[in-house]
């Protein structure tokens, strides 16, 4: 079965230039999340949805940052414009409640951004 | 104050040694508790659930104490291939809050 897909696995860009990150969580998972991870702030919840709607956006650094979900299998997390600052790993997460709580989540291979 | 925190580390064991990470978390509502592995410059694994009365996975016993909101893993006859940084895991309504993690590096 694939996993959690995510792209493109690394992007170097200028200061400025806009950023789109993609995701094709696991097939059935009815949540989806975007992390950050830096070596200062360690992983940090941007956004999560659920059914593809936008549940908790409290994470999203700035206006610069907005996320999308148009349908169960696909979603988009857009940095615009981009900072040297965004330069993180950014993985997307799919995860589907179990009885009695919230099950494992599946992350993706990660998206390595370097903003220079 | 963090909502979930670690201790620091890192840890260097050696081969067999026995080896015990902890893990603080702020928001009593919280539902759900779980350790997480992650290897150097990949995405994180679940390792296990953690459940108030305790479990264990071969090498691995987590527990939980509600009370104190305090999270515990044990790892016993460490192994080479345990060097990792391990996370632990706090949920709340489906939003899970992640610690810096504990880097573990278990030497020959």
């Amino acid at each position: 079965d694939a996993g959690v897909i995510q792209s493109p696995r690394h992007e170097v860009t200028e200061m400025g230039q806009e950023v789109t990150l993609r995701c094709k969580p696991i097939s059935g998972h009815d949540y989806l999340f975007w992390y950050r991870q830096t070596m200062m702030r360690g992983l940090e919840l941007l956004i999560y949805f659920n059914n593809n709607v936008p549940i908790d956006d409290s994470g999203m650094p700035e206006d610069r940052f907005s996320a999308k979900m148009p349908n169960a299998s696909f979603s988009t997390l857009k940095i615009q414009p981009s900072e040297p600052r965004d330069s993180a790993v950014y993985f997307c997460a799919s995860s589907s409640p179990n009885i009695g709580g919230f099950g494992e989540l599946f992350f993706g291979e990660g998206s390595r951004l370097t903003v220079l | 104050r963090k909502e979930v925190e670690q201790d620091p580390g890192p840890f260097n064991v050696p081969e067999g040694a026995t080896v015990a990470f902890n893990c603080t978390y702020s928001n009593s509502a919280s539902q759900s508790f779980f350790w997480y592995r992650q290897d150097c410059r990949k995405e994180p694994k679940l390792l296990m659930s953690v459940y108030s009365s305790g479990n264990e996975d071969g090498r691995f016993t987590a527990q939980l104490n509600r009370a104190s909101q305090y999270i515990s893993l044990l790892i016993r006859d460490s192994k080479l291939s345990d060097s990792a940084t391990y996370l632990c895991v706090v949920n709340n309504a489906g939003k899970s809050t992640f610690g810096d993690g504990t880097t573990l590096t278990v030497k020959p």
